[in-house]
This record gives C-alpha cells, structure tokens and sequence, in this order.
C-alpha cells in the first residue's frame, strides 16, 4: 500500500475551520484517498473519500491537490466532538485487496 | 440499520481460558473483518473473510481462530493468550468488492489477559 504522512497532533478552536493535510506522494492512478476518523473509546468511522476531484458530504470536505501527491480535509466548523485521530489513508480500487492500512493518524484537540 | 455490534465490551481472562468474542451486523455486508489495536497505536488488520470464506489471514497466530457462521455473525475464538495479547479487537463490515467501499466499525472489545 502507498504510505501517506500527516501531523501527528494539530489543534483547533471550536465553530473554526480545521485543515487537516495528508501527502501521498507515491499515490497510484487507482488509488482512492480515504479519511476515517476514531473518537475516543470508539472505533473508527468513515468521514469521506475521493479519487481526483474535490468531494463534499454532511461530515467534511475533501480537498485534493492537482497531481493527487497530496490531500486536505476540511472540517468547516469544527466542534468538541470533532476531536479524535483521523486517518489518511489509501485504497486502491482495482486490488481484489480489502486491507484498511491505518497510518499514526492526527490527533485533532478542539478547544472550547 | 448501520450498526455493527460486539459483544462483550470487556472481557478479561487468564491465559489457559477458552473464550470468544462475537460481532453482528445487519447491513447485508459480505466482508467482515477483524483488526486489533493496543493503546495509542492505530487498528492493525488480522482477518478478512469475504462471502463467509477467510480471504486474508495477517499472519495471525493460531492462538486466534475466527469463524463466520454466516453472513451475519463473525467470531474469534480465542485460546491460551498471552498478557500482549492485551487489546481492543474491533469488529467491521463492508459491501462486497474491494477498494472505495467504506468499512463500518463497531465499538470494539476490550480484552485483558492475566
């Protein structure tokens, strides 16, 4: 699986935007960029995926860059149940692979 | 229903017991899986079984042995752990077919081994 590198900690305040990065340099043209997030003393729940274009759900937003090296998710304001670790991470679609590889993820702190 | 249930929430047992963690979903998923995480470290894959067949097997030792009885229900049969075995083993489930389908997660078994 392709390796993808975020921040191991970013903080935030509550009802702001929050831009977490990912980069994927070595990302494939069948990858999808996938972010799940895990709250605490919980598993882990899906937030949102992408291929090239930008995407838009309930959840977040993502952002992806031009030459896919590189991903944004954008929580557009963020509250205290936003704080969990979120994870980058990819798939690619055409592998008869189901494995989720879960990197270190970033730990979001929003303070009230 | 998009619920993926485990039972039980905790379980805590010596190292010559016999015991097994249970998850359910109803969402029609044919792949389930399990993934263990120890603290503070992210969910690591052990199983995948896709239409009720084991489809990966992480190297796991055989000191764990999962079962899918059917489409519904996922086991993992646990036997003679080791105090690293320590964890919360969690639960998930998806559509068929690899790549962009999401996984559902459950909230996870917390296991302790004396």
């Amino acid at each position: 699986d392709a390796k993808t590198t975020q921040p191991n900690s970013m903080e935030s305040n509550e009802e702001e935007p929050v831009h977490l990065p990912c980069n994927h340099s070595t990302i494939s043209g069948t990858d999808y960029i996938h972010w799940y997030r895990q709250l605490p003393s919980q598993g882990p729940e899906y937030v949102i995926h992408g291929l090239t274009s930008n995407v838009n759900n309930r959840m977040a937003s993502l952002a992806i860059a031009e030459d896919r090296k590189s991903s944004t998710l954008i929580l557009h304001r963020a509250t205290l149940r936003d704080a969990a670790v979120y994870y980058c991470i990819l798939r690619d679609v055409g592998s008869s692979n189901y494995k989720l590889t879960f990197g270190k993820g970033t730990l979001l702190t929003v303070n009230p | 229903d998009t619920e993926v249930t485990q039972t039980p929430k905790h379980l805590v047992m010596g190292m010559t017991n016999k015991k097994s963690l249970k998850c359910e979903q109803h969402m029609g998923h044919r792949a389930m899986y399990w993934y263990k995480q120890k603290a503070k470290k992210p969910p690591e894959l052990m199983f995948v079984y896709s239409y009720e067949k084991l489809s990966i097997n992480e190297s796991v030792p055989s000191r764990f042995s999962p079962e899918c009885p059917n489409s519904s229900l996922l086991n993992l049969h646990l036997h003679a752990l080791q105090p690293e075995d320590s964890a919360l083993y969690l639960c998930a489930s998806s559509q068929d077919g690899p790549g962009r389908n999401e996984q559902f997660f459950g909230p996870g078994t917390r296991l302790t081994v004396l």
